[in-house]
């Protein structure tokens, strides 16, 4: 069974960082792209990034450009998000999830970004 | 990019009766492929997102045949032919034809009459 287990969420202050984390298992992880989509707490599902099979595409919504970085580890089967100079509007449940075409989710994991 | 919209926001609903949701897109979505990548996704309450329907009218795997999906160009439909218990929460249209970025409709809240 494919699987996607998130982990590394917490709170954080304006302007820190955080790094999340994916691991896959039940399929081949490098055949696939994978995306983070976020949910803000009572709200609806926001794309936040995309990359390629190999990790030399990456594609973002306009509001974590240049903030926010995706990448991958094939051989640890891991997806990862690096998130910079946070803001309160990144308060959010972040999913990892297979494909743009979002077929399989994690769990998710809480980022709260408070002081 | 491509807005995505819904209707109704709230539908209230009785057991055993069909339920219907629309989904429009600011733009077409059929891709150079040929392909329409048009997908709904169901989210019951307090879990992660499932998809239940991919490219217009395939469902995916598991997905109870009370579910169908159905349109073209701008305009798409997701229908419940009689509404369970468990079909309870918020369904949301998702497009990846024009990407990035993959866009969201605002969601449908499914509940009980």
């Amino acid at each position: 069974d494919v699987q996607l287990v998130e982990s590394g969420g917490g709170l954080v202050q304006p302007g820190g960082s955080l790094r999340l984390s994916c691991e896959a298992s039940g399929f081949t992880f490098s055949n696939y792209y994978m995306s983070w989509v976020r949910q803000a707490p009572g709200k609806g599902l926001e794309w936040v990034a995309s990359i390629n099979q190999d990790g030399s595409e990456k594609y973002y919504v306009d509001s974590v450009e240049g903030r926010f970085t995706i990448s991958r580890d094939n051989a640890k089967n891991s997806l990862y998000l690096q998130m910079n100079s946070l803001r309160a509007e990144d308060t959010a449940v972040y999913y990892c999830a297979r494909r743009t075409g979002l077929n399989y989710w994690g769990q998710g994991t809480l980022v709260t970004v408070s002081s | 990019d491509v807005v995505m919209t819904q209707s109704p926001l709230s539908l209230p609903v009785t057991l055993g009766q069909p339920a219907s949701i629309s989904c429009t897109s600011s733009q077409s979505l059929v891709h150079s492929d040929g392909n329409t990548y048009l997908n709904w996704f169901q989210q019951r309450p307090g879990q992660s997102p499932r998809r239940l329907i991919y490219q217009v009218s395939n469902r995916d795997s598991g997905v109870p045949d009370r579910f169908s999906g159905s349109g073209s160009g701008t305009v798409f439909t997701l229908k419940i032919s009689r509404v369970e218990a468990e079909d309870l929460g918020v369904y949301y249209c998702m497009q990846n034809t024009h990407w990035p970025p993959v866009t969201f409709g605002p969601g449908t809240k499914v509940d009980i009459k």
